[in-house]
């Protein structure tokens, strides 16, 4: 399967500080990434869909302008919490569809935030 | 109304009392059903794409089927190593391409 992989693993901030979160697709060129943030004991909730050269699509009653997504090349996506909170704690995957099969993801191993 | 649900919500098994999960769909016009494990503080790793009713995959002691409303992920003598939280995720037809994520079933195999 595709590798992905994301940096850092985990990161503390103070609230109302940004943190930047990187996605790297390390044997596909990946023109669509996929950023996921799960709760704990909940599953996978789809944010945004990143997209080489433009703008990301954001999923319904995701904020735009706190979760800024970058995908610049097509082996990296990035992913900024900006003027973090505590209630944007989180744990942030992203993933990458590299079209070998219908709708199969492939995903990194996450990012753990925490905003004190 | 979840689209996706997958029972139980936990699960609890001695090494090698085999069991089944399940992930059932809402919706019509299926896309592809697909499985994942996840550890603890990991991202999920991918293990089956299901695309038609009476398809079967199998992994070691995994073995995933397919119905027109549902999936099973039958789970043969376990080992404490089975341990994870298995999601589904269902892509349909209708909607986006983005497949849709069930809550996930944790299961616990005791030594």
């Amino acid at each position: 399967g595709a590798v992905v992989s994301q940096h850092p693993s985990w990161v503390i901030c103070k609230s109302g500080t940004s943190v930047k979160i990187e996605c790297r697709s390390l044997d596909f060129q990946a023109t669509t990434m996929f950023w996921y943030r799960q709760f704990p004991k909940q599953s996978l909730m789809l944010m945004a869909t990143s997209n080489e050269g433009s703008k990301a699509t954001y999923e319904q009653g995701v904020e735009k302008d706190k979760f800024l997504i970058n995908h610049a090349s097509l082996t990296l996506s990035t992913l900024t919490v900006t003027s973090a909170h505590p209630e944007d704690s989180s744990f942030y995957i992203c993933s990458i569809l590299p079209g070998r099969a219908v709708n199969e993801q492939f995903f990194g191993p996450g990012t753990r935030l925490t905003v004190l | 109304e979840d689209q996706v649900t997958q029972s139980p919500e936990a699960l609890r098994l001695q090494e090698g009392e085999s069991s089944s999960l399940n992930c059932s769909y809402t919706v019509s016009g299926l896309r592809g059903l697909f499985w994942y494990r996840q550890d603890p503080g990991k991202g999920p790793e991918f293990l089956f794409t299901l695309y038609s009713a009476g398809e079967e995959k199998e992994k070691e002691r995994l073995k995933a089927t397919l119905t027109k409303k549902e999936s099973f992920l039958h789970i043969t003598a376990p080992k404490p190593e089975d341990s994870a939280t298995y999601l589904c995720a269902v892509a349909f037809t209708g909607g986006s391409y983005i497949p849709t994520f069930g809550r996930g079933t944790s299961l616990i195999v005791h030594p």
